[in-house]
């Protein structure tokens, strides 16, 4: 069945630190993929998305690529900041109607 | 503002009591839909709404009932709970024309079934 894979967390990184959360995904055909944050007390707010292959997402600094032959989808940033501390999620989706979420990546930003 | 509101934000209760999660959005969104978020597992799509009347399983629709009567609204009723449903609870809209697949998600809310 279709599924979303994420790298476990928590991720601790120094401020201005690169930042990479992989994702990757099993789908039957080829779905739109995105990058939802959440912050803490917080509900998700979406990040990035795209919705083919070779399409790259990118909002606020962050970074995404749809990678088919990779099957990934992995989110960047060149350097984070201690307000971007927060739980990202990588979600698929078909047809918009039904999504899979994968188990969220914490990430921890020390000054 | 825009916004998707959900009550109550806590509820602590005991197995067996009904109890109804509603949900409000003022985006005169078609799509409705929960989710519930567990440590490990992140958001699992319980079930989900395309429009008025109309309803639909997502992955976890065991053990929860919704019903969507207008369009603003999208209750969770929970008809017996059991203590494997105490989780973080999250409901989303969207828009249905122009549609990007952005969801717009509500604050959670976080029940406890002693």
């Amino acid at each position: 069945g279709d599924s979303v894979t994420q790298m476990e967390g928590p991720v601790t990184l120094s401020e201005e630190a690169f930042l990479t959360i992989n994702c990757t995904y099993t789908a039957t055909g080829y779905p739109s993929l995105f990058w939802y944050v959440q912050y803490p007390g917080e509900g998700l707010q979406l990040l990035l998305k795209a919705t083919k292959a070779d399409d790259k997402g990118s909002n606020k600094g962050f970074e995404a690529t749809y990678r088919k032959e990779t099957t990934s989808f992995h989110l960047e940033k060149g350097s984070v900041q201690v307000s971007d501390s927060a739980v990202y999620f990588c979600a698929l989706t078909y047809n918009f109607n039904k999504f899979y979420f994968g188990s969220g990546t914490k990430l921890n930003v020390k000054p | 503002e825009a916004q998707v509101t959900q009550n109550p934000r806590y509820l602590i209760t005991v197995t067996g009591k009904k109890l109804t999660v509603t949900c409000s959005q003022n985006m005169n969104h078609e799509y409705m839909s929960w989710y519930r978020q567990d440590p490990g597992l992140g958001l699992r799509q319980i079930y989900y709404s395309m429009n008025v009347e109309v309803t639909d399983k997502g992955d976890v629709p065991e053990g929860y009932k919704v019903s969507r009567k207008e369009k603003r609204n999208f209750p969770l009723i929970l008809e017996s709970p059991s203590p494997n449903q105490t989780s973080l609870y999250f409901c989303a809209s969207r828009r249905e024309r122009g549609n990007t697949g952005e969801l717009f998600f509500g604050e959670g809310s976080r029940l406890t079934v002693l």
